[in-house]
């Protein structure tokens, strides 16, 4: 069963960058079949699609976030990151880490599963 | 990209049919076939219900389908339960963001 865990610190200041990590068990990050993604939800408020990695290190981004984001890989610890910097109140939300699975030769695909979630709030 | 439009909210009598309208664009669901849908109990995960526009996955009620027509796509619930009480939204895949989600509908069971 697969299963994703976020984690990382639930107060940022403003203008610093927020960093999380998704651990992921069951499934190995690097077999290529999935990409993995960060979606957001502010209190009250609809899914916000953050950006997407590949095994192969490639990332797409929101072009809303793409000037202050980045997600990375890290195999050894099959787990995968997100860095969003100089952040705003406007960023305070839950924040999730979810597998992206894309039938072959589709472009597109379906979130499933997805972690629990962790609340970052931006405040001074 | 603004979010795909989706009603507010959607109400129905226990054992009633409803449908939950997602209205998007020739970027997005007018072009692929790459529309998902979630259900969220308050509080909780958003748990998949629809992929591709109208598949199931294993483990979904089947009084959950899922079709599109032109820029619309929709979600029926039949056979409405308390348990479906809860917000719903859709997903699709687009030219530009890539992901796109909806506005989200909150569905009341009267």
């Amino acid at each position: 069963q697969v299963q994703l865990q976020e984690s990382g610190p639930g107060l940022v200041k403003p203008s610093q960058t927020l960093s999380l990590s998704c651990s992921v068990s069951g499934v190995s990050i690097s077999s290529g079949t999935f990409f993995w993604n960060w979606i957001r939800q502010p209190a009250g408020k609809g899914l916000e699609w953050i950006g997407r990695i590949y095994t192969s290190g490639i990332t797409s981004y929101n072009p809303s976030l793409k000037s202050r984001v980045t997600i990375s890989l890290d195999t050894s610890k099959n787990q995968f990151s997100l860095k969003l910097n100089s952040v705003t109140a406007a960023d305070t939300a839950v924040y999730y880490c979810a597998r992206l699975s894309i039938a072959p030769r589709h472009k597109g695909g379906w979130f499933d599963p997805w972690g629990p979630g962790t609340l970052v709030t931006v405040s001074s | 990209q603004s979010a795909l439009t989706q009603p507010a909210s959607v109400s129905g009598s226990p054992g009633q049919s409803i449908t939950i309208s997602c209205t998007g664009t020739n970027n997005d669901i007018g072009t692929y076939n790459y529309v998902s849908w979630y259900q969220q109990h308050p509080g909780k995960v958003p748990k998949l219900l629809i992929y591709d526009v109208d598949n199931r996955p294993s483990g979904v009620s089947n009084r959950f389908s899922g079709s599109k027509s032109g820029s619309t796509a929709s979600l029926t619930i039949s056979g409405l339960q308390a348990e479906d009480e809860a917000d719903y939204y859709c997903c699709s895949y687009t030219s530009t963001v890539p992901y796109l989600f909806g506005t989200g509908t909150k569905v009341t069971v009267l």
